[in-house]
């Protein structure tokens, strides 16, 4: 299984302000996916991040409030921006691996004020 | 419409006792169908999968899971909790073009 990492692992926030979360696998793979995971909630989807091409968004979800970056095939960014209080949840990072597995980093617990 | 459910948002089993949590899913096929656990402040680890062949699986820390295509059911046991495994359990399908759905999570609390 891939070993991944998430920066920041917490961080409280101002509303308005925007926050960049990193993503970095320790293998190359082909997609890696963003969840949200609000407060006593399950995971949401937010979208899927294929190197070299757009990231493909949930419906909900927009590129404007939830930039994607996926420069190479072991790093990937997600930015919430213009934050709101409502932003306030745990956003993970995952891949895929063998047979449809997918393998989730630590997570990012962001509190917006 | 397709979807996971795990009917029981909160069990509470004493420890030494057996468990049982519930997922059902609504899929034309039979998809990929996976057993995460989240303690609390972590992230999400796999504990079992099933994809084909036997349909008892086992997977880490003791547990195992039943997929029963009559029932579109995928329950995860363990024969004996222990205090440890008090956590949130979130069954989870892929069905099409790697999109994994979760249910909306089962809590487990063990009493001593």
């Amino acid at each position: 299984s891939a070993v991944i990492s998430q920066k920041p692992s917490r961080d409280i926030c101002q509303r308005g302000t925007s926050l960049t979360i990193q993503c970095q696998v320790d293998s190359q793979v082909t997609m890696m996916f963003w969840y949200r995971q609000q407060p006593g909630q399950s995971l949401t989807l937010i979208a899927t991040a294929n190197q070299g091409s757009e990231a493909t968004y949930e419906s909900g979800f927009v590129i404007d409030k939830f930039p994607i970056s996926r420069p190479n095939l072991t790093f990937s960014t997600l930015t919430v921006s213009n934050m709101s209080p409502e932003d306030s949840s745990i956003y993970l990072c995952s891949v895929t691996g063998q047979q449809e597995t997918q393998y989730f980093g630590p997570g990012t617990r962001l509190l917006v004020l | 419409a397709q979807s996971v459910t795990q009917p029981d948002i909160h069990i509470t089993v004493s420890e030494g006792a057996s468990l049982e949590l519930r997922c059902n899913y609504s899929y034309g096929a039979t998809p990929y169908l996976f057993w995460y656990v989240q303690s609390p402040g972590q992230g999400l680890q796999l504990l079992l999968k099933y994809f084909s062949g036997d349909t008892l699986v086992q997977g880490i820390k003791g547990f195992e899971a039943e997929f029963k295509r009559s029932q579109s059911s995928f329950n995860l046991r363990k024969p004996s909790v222990h205090w440890s495994d008090a956590a949130e359990y979130f069954c989870a399908v892929v069905a099409n073009n790697n999109d994994m759905r979760f249910g909306a999570g089962t809590r487990l609390t063990v009493k001593p």
